[in-house]
């Protein structure tokens, strides 16, 4: 079955550094690739998406993921975190295969961003 | 309105309680998921709605989860029975699709469902 896993659970970083959040998944077929993130109450949004063309996405508040297909990873970055960037963040895989492709979305469970001001 | 609606926020049953769940779509979305998100946990796909047609419902965990969309807007889950295992927040997302490949899906804020 297809799969997304995310290596890190929490993470906790000061303002300022540079973060990396990692992505897996497992389907070697074509795959839409979505990182979201929750804020504390709020609900999921979208951060960026990758469907096809350049590898390199970039987001919404600075932040970007790289799509390597050998690798099966979709890895978000951001070079300076700040302290509003505290929440949850999930990765997520849409298969793109055929009929009855209901676009459904394969989560991971998530990784907790704490950012110390 | 603007976004996905769900109702209750919060919802707290009995063990063996039925249960329902209400999700209002943003306007004129043809597809409509619902997703459980147990604690600690990523989403995961409970069961979609294309219009009013229930084209995949794979995810639901038992015959005591049921869902609906009889007129291809409001949705229901419905759990029967609730069990403890049952506490999570029930997830509601709804998208357009036909409009290429740069369509997207809007989360609800959830019902967080806790059986005591």
């Amino acid at each position: 079955a297809q799969s997304v896993s995310q290596h890190n659970h929490h993470v906790i970083l000061s303002e300022a550094a540079s973060l990396e959040l990692g992505c897996n998944y497992s389907y070697g077929g074509t795959v839409n690739l979505f990182w979201y993130v929750q804020y504390p109450g709020q609900h999921l949004q979208l951060l960026l998406k990758y469907f096809s063309g350049d590898p390199l996405v970039k987001g919404i508040k600075g932040f970007e993921a790289e799509f390597i297909k050998s690798k099966f990873s979709f890895n978000l970055r951001k070079p300076s975190v700040q302290w509003s960037d505290t929440a949850e963040y999930f990765c997520a895989v849409r298969i793109t295969h055929g009929s009855g492709n209901t676009g459904k979305l394969i989560f991971g469970q998530g990784t907790t961003l704490q950012v110390k001001p | 309105g603007a976004g996905v609606s769900q109702s209750p926020r919060y919802k707290v049953a009995k063990r063996g309680q039925d249960v329902a769940l209400r999700c209002d779509p943003i306007s004129g979305h043809v597809s409509l998921f619902w997703y459980q998100q147990a604690l600690g946990q990523g989403p995961e796909f409970l069961t979609y709605f294309q219009n009013e047609a229930q084209l995949d419902k794979s995810g639901l965990p038992s015959d005591r989860f049921f869902a609906e969309r009889p007129e291809g807007s409001v949705s229901t889950l419905k759990i029967q029975r609730t069990q403890q295992e049952d506490s999570a927040v029930y997830l509601c997302a709804s998208s357009t699709p036909g409009q290429g490949v740069d369509y997207g899906y809007t989360f609800g804020s959830g019902t967080r469902l806790t059986v005591v």
